[in-house]
């Protein structure tokens, strides 16, 4: 168990629905990573929060939003849903100067 | 940016060593990390390097050369559940931390 804790852990949801996808991060971690995987594809960073302030941003989607709440969790929005969002998505957490620990994903289904 | 090049694929066979490479550029670097990720499953962390050399952890070592920027993964004796794919990681300017596409790596008997 890394410590990381995302939910739900299954999604199915129509095209141009919208859905939030929550992570809690390590306790202590000020920094939330957040990262889609396509069938078989990389890892795509899209986002980074620390501390409550967005870090840095990927290739993220307009119709995509996130964000990091004063309790650290973090919360990845995605909007008007199309089938290439079909993805598992993961959020990583770390400390400063050390590794990223990841949570088990979300796998999205969009059908 | 960030630009992380790694090798699609690899086949090795059991009992034997295999060696995956990473190139990288980036801008600022802050360490390097490879991670482990079997299908469908969150990657774990396997290695770190923040400066130049080899760091040994039981079957699995990782090299850095910063100069050079360049990276490898030892993985020795071979077993079948290292089949897996593994993901060499830059962490660069602002402690953001980016992917390489990934080794796949089939190991077999």
């Amino acid at each position: 168990d890394s410590g990381v804790t995302q939910t739900p852990k299954h999604l199915i949801t129509a095209t141009g629905q919208r859905v939030t996808l929550r992570c809690s991060p390590r306790s202590g971690d000020l920094s939330v990573y957040w990262y889609q995987q396509s069938l078989d594809q990389g890892l795509q960073f899209l986002i980074q929060y620390y501390n409550g302030e967005e870090r840095a941003k990927g290739n993220i989607l307009e119709r995509f939003s996130a964000q990091q709440f004063p309790d650290l969790h973090s919360e990845l929005n995605l909007s008007s849903l199309e089938l290439g969002d079909s993805a598992l998505y993961f959020c990583a957490s770390q400390a400063t100067n050390t590794e990223a620990f990841f949570g088990q994903g979300t796998r999205l289904t969009v059908v | 940016g960030q630009n992380i090049d790694q090798p699609t694929e690899m086949t090795a066979t059991e009992g034997a060593i295999v060696q995956i490479n990473c190139t990288y550029q980036t801008s600022g670097f802050n360490g390097l990390f490879w991670y482990q990720q079997h299908a469908g499953e969150a990657p774990t962390f396997l290695s770190y390097n923040v400066l130049d050399g080899l760091e040994e952890k039981g079957r699995f070592s990782s090299f850095l050369s910063r100069s050079k920027g360049y990276s490898y993964l030892l993985l020795k004796e071979l077993q079948m559940k290292d089949s897996a794919s593994y993901l060499c990681a830059v962490r660069g300017a602002g402690n953001m931390l980016t992917f390489g596409g990934g080794t796949r790596l089939m190991v077999k008997p």
